[in-house]
């Protein structure tokens, strides 16, 4: 099947800090979707890319393709509490049908 | 303008009933998807309907059915109900592109 794994599987970081994770497939993707889960919540898409070696910009957060189609990273710099929640890459595959990773779950010390 | 509801938040059901779930989109849009979230197997699609059609499912076993109204609006259904059944049950609906807005969510408990 098409499995999607994240690292890291948690963080724990100071308010201030960045922070970087990272979402990997064996097969090629066309598609990276970020999504945010807060406690209670449904997720929320971040940031969504198209092309290898894209990079988009949304707020303080940054993700890329990777070149290879088979991986994206996402990068949030100076972090806050507001950040805390649970990150996770997908893949949408034939109509809505999307794939989701693992996910990270960021937690983030005042 | 209102996000996707879903009712009930919470429910408690013993094993071998079975639960209705409903979702109402946002208004407007007619495609409609729902996941089943647990720690262990995360986040997994279960179907989506667009138009009052399935167009596409997830592996559930055949326990798991749902359906879309006329006005979107969306049930889902598990019947003879286990333990692995307890999950966070999402709802989620789409107007065109990529973007799914994703209900709170229904926290189904099976005893």
């Amino acid at each position: 099947g098409q499995q999607l794994n994240q690292s890291p599987q948690s963080m724990f970081i100071q308010e201030g800090e960045d922070v970087s994770m990272n979402c990997t497939s064996s097969s090629i993707f066309n598609t990276w979707l970020w999504y945010k889960q807060d406690p209670g919540e449904g997720p929320v898409l971040l940031i969504a890319l198209y092309k290898a070696g894209e990079l988009t910009s949304n707020g303080r957060l940054t993700a890329q393709f990777g070149i290879t189609r088979k991986d994206s990273f996402l990068n949030i710099s100076a972090s806050i509490p507001s950040d805390v929640g649970i990150y996770f890459c997908g893949k949408k595959t034939s109509y809505d049908k999307v794939i989701f990773g693992p996910g990270t779950s960021l937690s983030v010390i005042p | 303008k209102a996000g996707v509801t879903q009712t009930p938040r919470y429910l408690i059901k013993t094993r071998g009933q079975q639960v209705t779930l409903s979702c109402s989109p946002i208004s407007g849009h007619r495609s409609v998807s729902w996941y089943q979230q647990t720690p262990g197997q995360g986040l997994q699609f279960l179907f989506e309907y667009f138009s009052e059609t399935q167009r596409n499912k997830g592996n559930f076993p055949g326990r798991f059915s749902g359906r879309q109204f006329s006005n979107s609006r969306s049930e889902m259904n598990v019947s003879t109900l286990e333990l692995g059944d307890s999950a966070l049950y999402l709802c989620a609906s789409r107007l065109s592109g990529d973007e799914q807005f994703f209900g709170p969510g229904t926290r189904l408990t099976v005893l």
